[in-house]
């Protein structure tokens, strides 16, 4: 089935480590990437996206993730995580469907950094 | 912070009522989408809307139904609630740029 996949599910760093979570899509043709963040107790709110042009997007607070198209893969990085990191990410692609655009959420991946 | 608002935020019911979820937006977005969510899981989208009296069924089965009779309001009614239909639901809606702003989700619980 067609899907967006996350691999890393719970992921545990210290401060000043480096993160990388994995994203991969399964839809051919044009989509657009976006990667989401649900900090406690908060809202799910965007943390970066792709539409087109260069394939390295800069985000806030730091975040960046990469869209390599022959992988499939949007995957979100940050060279040196906080503590205040700690909170729910989600990959999301916008794909075709039925001659309109929809939405389509990974599992999510839970990241917990230690102080 | 995003101006979208959803009521209940908890809401414990019997099986068998009939249930409104309210969502609302006050940023005149045209596109908003109702999901559905179970704890470490995806969102599925259930239901989604691109403008007034137009709405349309996501990817996930759902015996919701949706309308949409003003651009700022999308109801999500469950007719008769089951212990299946115990979750998480988001509402969200979308700019031009199709970035999504979500409410604070309503959690549903139906014994």
């Amino acid at each position: 089935a067609q899907s967006v996949s996350q691999h890393n599910h719970h992921v545990i760093l210290s401060e000043a480590a480096s993160l990388e979570l994995g994203c991969n899509y399964s839809y051919g043709g044009t989509v657009n990437l976006f990667w989401y963040v649900q900090y406690p107790g908060q809202h799910l709110q965007l943390l970066l996206k792709y539409f087109s042009g260069d394939p390295l997007v800069k985000g806030i607070k730091g975040f960046e993730a990469e869209f390599i198209k022959s992988k499939f893969s949007f995957n979100l990085r940050k060279p040196s995580v906080q503590w205040s990191d700690t909170a729910e990410y989600f990959c999301a692609v916008k794909r075709p469907s039925g001659g309109s655009y929809i939405p389509t959420f990974g599992r999510g991946t839970s990241l917990i950094v230690h102080p | 912070e995003a101006d979208i608002y959803q009521t209940p935020r908890y809401l414990v019911i019997g099986t068998g009522k009939k249930i409104t979820l309210e969502c609302s937006q006050t940023m005149g977005h045209d596109k908003m989408y109702w999901y559905q969510q179970d704890p470490g899981m995806e969102l599925h989208l259930i239901h989604y809307s691109y403008g007034v009296n137009s709405t349309e069924k996501g990817d996930l089965s759902s015996e919701s139904t949706v309308s949409r009779i003003r651009t700022e309001h999308f109801p999500l009614t469950l007719e008769s609630a089951r212990p299946s239909h115990t979750s998480q639901y988001l509402c969200a809606s979308s700019d031009v740029t199709d970035t999504q702003y979500f409410g604070p989700g309503t959690r549903l619980t139906v014994l």
